[in-house]
């Protein structure tokens, strides 16, 4: 099967700019997942979907980070300003509803701030 | 709330030997155990998964990791080490006993010498 889809791999951006990150998660994957992975630091959770709704958006910042999943599959992340410690590795991840044991992660974005 | 710790940043061992890298838990309950590797430029892939029964685990590519409740720990191992295994290891927590959401320790970086 067809792993999870990140796009764009690069992104560099000055601060006060707005970014975009797509992913396509495993085909019936019903949950996704977005982390922000620190440079020397494990990932950590952003937001959480079940299908087209979010279950845990708790870590994320509202305030310039907003994400959705409009029709279940594909998702969308965006920073909007980006401020300069957003440079981060944005990871996508999915998992689905029967093998809930094991989350399947994308390539990355690794977007740089300067 | 659960918390991972890994305590070794970085390690490195020389080709053919033994690794073991560190992992301690936080974590009211009976948790999950997951421990990711990460090559550059590469998302997270499993290692393997503690859930429950036998606390010795083993995983992909010749891994094993030992549940020890009573340390709060789940070290990985590998009898012998090879080049291919240079990468970033991270070990997580499931969040309420599943996969749904996971905590993940700050990494350690492991270099293999020819």
């Amino acid at each position: 099967e067809a792993g999870v889809a990140q796009s764009p791999r690069y992104k560099i951006i000055e601060k006060r700019q707005s970014v975009a990150f797509w992913c396509n998660p495993i085909s019936g994957h019903a949950t996704l997942y977005w982390y922000q992975q620190i440079l020397g630091q494990g990932p950590k959770l952003l937001i959480q979907f079940q299908n087209n709704g979010v279950v845990d958006d708790s870590q994320l910042p509202k305030d310039r980070f907003s994400a959705e999943r409009l029709k279940g599959v594909d998702s969308t992340l965006k920073i909007q300003p980006a401020k300069l410690e957003d440079s981060a590795v944005y990871l996508c991840a999915s998992i689905s509803r029967d093998r809930d044991n094991e989350q399947f992660f994308g390539p990355g974005t690794r977007l740089t701030v300067l | 709330a659960q918390s991972v710790t890994q305590p070794d940043i970085h390690i490195t061992v020389s080709e053919g030997a033994s690794l073991e890298l560190r992992c301690n838990y936080s974590y009211g309950a009976t948790p999950y155990l997951f421990w990711y590797v990460q090559s550059p430029g590469q998302g997270l892939q499993l290692l393997l998964k503690y859930f429950s029964g036998d606390t010795l685990v083993q995983g992909i590519k010749g891994f094993e990791a030992e549940f020890k409740r009573s340390q709060s720990s789940f070290n990985l191992r590998k009898p012998s080490v090879h080049w291919s295994d240079a990468a970033e290891y991270f070990c997580a927590v499931g969040a309420s006993g599943s996969a749904r959401q996971l905590t993940f320790g700050s990494g350690t970086q492991l270099t293999v010498l020819p």
